[in-house]
């Protein structure tokens, strides 16, 4: 069982907004940054969003990440066909000493 | 171009040990801290150990810490993890992960691990 919660599947059309939510509490989300991951089957997972909203170089604006208390989210503006993956949220869990990440959750552009 | 590449995955029994390696290339293993995440085949990825710069500092999950042991060598520009007492629930995908959740964040291919008798 996850930490962090994410809901376990998300879908749209192209074009449309999506948003991935994850939960947390005090020792993790609440009280450290937050991190956003996408992961295509058969591939590394690859970093979003670090810091709670920075983009690493190279990832595309419609990616944006936000955050409030112990909850955070991840927002695909312009879904396009090729957002479809797991994304999983990731955080330091300040009881555990240690990374955690979420329970993932599976993208599909219909 | 900064590249890690894991090597040391195999089949283990129960028990047994096991050393995975990954060497770093196009940069220095002493400029960041370098961690190790795991993945099962259809779970999410967990994350293992952590070494920072200047190998002072490690730290381990609570699942591993005891059997597991991240360690380094700078001459060879190599990451480790020791795994020890391997249970089959440690059977993964090992990634190395150069400068994990951070801008210059870098990921190997990983080795495969699976512990069975």
């Amino acid at each position: 069982q996850s930490v962090l919660t994410q809901p376990p599947s998300a879908s749209g059309t192209p074009g449309q907004r999506v948003t991935i939510s994850c939960s947390g509490s005090y020792s993790n989300v609440g009280s450290d940054n937050v991190y956003w991951y996408q992961q295509v089957p058969g591939t590394a997972p690859k970093l979003l969003i670090y810091n709670d909203y920075r983009r690493p170089s190279g990832v595309p604006a419609r990616f944006s990440g936000s955050k409030s208390g112990s909850s955070a989210s991840l927002d695909i503006s312009g879904l396009q066909s090729e957002d479809a993956a797991d994304y999983y949220c990731a955080a330091w869990d300040a009881r555990l000493q240690g990374y955690v990440f979420g329970s993932g959750t599976t993208v599909d552009v219909l | 171009e900064a590249k890690v590449v894991e090597s040391g995955g195999g089949l283990v029994q129960p028990g047994g040990p096991l050393r995975l390696s990954c060497e770093g290339t196009g940069f220095m293993l002493s400029n960041y801290w370098m961690h190790w995440v795991r993945q099962a085949p259809g779970k999410g990825p967990v994350w293992v150990a952590r070494m920072n710069e200047d190998g002072r500092r490690t730290d381990h999950a609570d699942s591993v810490r005891g059997r597991f042991t991240i360690s380094r060598d700078t001459a060879r520009n190599t990451l480790y993890l020791q795994l020890n007492s391997l249970r089959a629930e440690d059977s993964a995908l090992y990634y190395c992960v150069k400068d994990f959740v951070g801008p210059e964040e870098s990921w190997g291919q990983g080795t495969l691990v699976t512990v069975s008798s």
